[in-house]
């Protein structure tokens, strides 16, 4: 079964410092993967996405993502977290055979404590 | 803004009635997506429409219904309402498909049923 997992529920990052993001998949083919942001009480903002080509995508805010084909990840990461950056977010992919809908993971909050 | 707009930011109803949920997409999207998010569920897909015809289902109950119409807006029929229903609800568009395209959500309509 086609799958997207996000292990860590909750990330602590204190900030100026990196953080990562962590998705992994389980899909068959060359999937489509995104990235998406929930702050508290709004709907969910796309990041970036990774369709083809270069395996390392920039997208709004600062943010990028690494795929790996080998390790069938995309990670989302940023070089120096900001306190704004506090918010849920979401891992979601897409089969190109499927029936055009995404796969979503589960969410990860993400805490940037001053 | 992502341009996609929700109808009612809230709404409390009691168990057993039917509301209606409504969403226009951004300009020129054909695609409309529902979603229902709650606590212990995280992202749900419910139903894709495209250009007026349903395109995908996902975990969409019985007593729930879609539809979309000739200028493109839809709307999200729930009846019988049970206190489970209480949740986020989230609408999406996308241009053309297929495509890698990502998707634009609205602000959501919270749902309490009592």
């Amino acid at each position: 079964a086609q799958s997207v997992a996000q292990p860590e529920d909750q990330v602590n990052v204190a900030e100026g410092n990196p953080l990562t993001v962590k998705c992994t998949y389980s899909v068959s083919g060359n999937p489509y993967l995104f990235w998406y942001v929930q702050y508290p009480n709004r709907g969910l903002q796309f990041l970036l996405k990774y369709i083809t080509g270069d395996n390392l995508v920039k997208g709004s805010y600062g943010f990028e993502a690494e795929f790996n084909k080998s390790q069938t990840s995309f990670h989302l990461k940023k070089p120096s977290a900001l306190v704004s950056d506090s918010a849920l977010y979401f891992c979601a992919v897409r089969a190109p055979d499927s029936n055009y809908q995404l796969i979503w993971g589960a969410g990860t909050k993400l805490i940037i404590k001053p | 803004d992502s341009g996609v707009t929700q109808t009612p930011k809230h709404l409390i109803t009691a168990t057993g009635q039917r509301v209606t949920l409504r969403c226009s997409p951004r300009s020129g999207d054909l695609s409309v997506y529902w979603y229902q998010q709650s606590l212990d569920q995280g992202l749900q897909f419910l139903i894709q429409y495209y250009n007026g015809e349903e395109r995908a289902k996902g975990n969409i109950l019985e007593r729930f219904s879609a539809q979309q119409f000739p200028d493109l807006h839809s709307e999200l029929n729930l009846s019988s309402l049970e206190l489970g229903d209480s949740a986020l609800y989230f609408c999406a568009s996308s241009p053309l498909d297929p495509g890698p395209h990502e998707q634009y959500f609205g602000p959501g309509t919270r749902l309490t049923v009592t």
